[in-house]
């Protein structure tokens, strides 16, 4: 089993719209979680960090179920710019300190 | 550029040989990782350094599979007698702190390496 895992996709909506994708990790252990955005050919970038509280930035929420250990971003009123891909982010405890990603969810957003 | 810098951005090289990846991280970070990211695959963690000691390297995939950061500055990651399995884009990144601190990892743009 993956540690970190993720649909996908792609996920195609139109601009407006409102978007959510969940990802899952393995590790119960795992204290830390994040949000990284990529565009295309581009190298990954942190959008948020996922705090146990949920928390929002902009039009972005991200929360975090330990019980079942799943992370979820939502994007509300998405816009032409939010399209690329995902990345869900857990910080690995068990090993050392080193930040583990998802597959990766692409997301298209279409006028 | 004040960014991570690596080179060079595109190697090609024939199955066999030895490669070297360079990477240059931001000024004064402590923290420096590689990745290697596939293409529609997540970065996929490899080694990291705090200042020039290797702390992990359980994700390098066998002992063809090196790095080094000497002087805690810049970093090479060596690949010897290299396969085609191993083209992709290898990706380093740097962290002002140790992690988990505020998760932030600054990428460069990463090499990438084909294996003919």
């Amino acid at each position: 089993r993956k540690e970190v895992e993720q649909d996908p996709g792609p996920f195609n909506v139109p601009e407006g719209a409102t978007v959510a994708f969940n990802c899952t990790y393995s590790n119960s252990a795992s204290q830390s979680f994040f949000w990284y955005r990529q565009d295309c050919r581009k190298e990954p970038k942190l959008l948020m960090s996922v705090y146990s509280s949920g928390n929002e930035d902009g039009r972005f929420t991200a929360q975090l179920n330990r019980a079942s250990q799943y992370i979820s971003l939502l994007i509300r009123d998405s816009k032409l710019s939010d399209s690329a891909t995902y990345l869900c982010v857990v910080n690995d405890f068990q090993g050392a300190q080193k930040l583990v990603f998802g597959q990766g969810t692409r997301l298209t957003i279409n006028p | 550029g004040a960014g991570v810098s690596q080179s060079p951005r595109y190697k090609v090289t024939k199955r066999g040989q030895d490669v070297a990846l360079r990477c240059d991280p931001i000024s004064g970070h402590v923290s420096l990782y590689w990745y290697r990211q596939a293409l529609g695959q997540g970065p996929e963690f490899l080694t990291y350094f705090n200042y020039e000691a290797q702390q992990d390297k359980s994700g390098l995939p066998n002992d063809r599979f090196s790095a080094e950061r000497p002087e805690g500055s810049i970093s090479t990651l060596t690949i010897q007698r290299t396969e085609q399995r191993d083209s992709a884009m290898y990706r380093c990144a740097s962290s002002l702190e140790g992690l988990p601190g505020t998760g932030e990892l600054f990428f460069g743009e990463g090499s990438r390496l084909t294996v003919l």
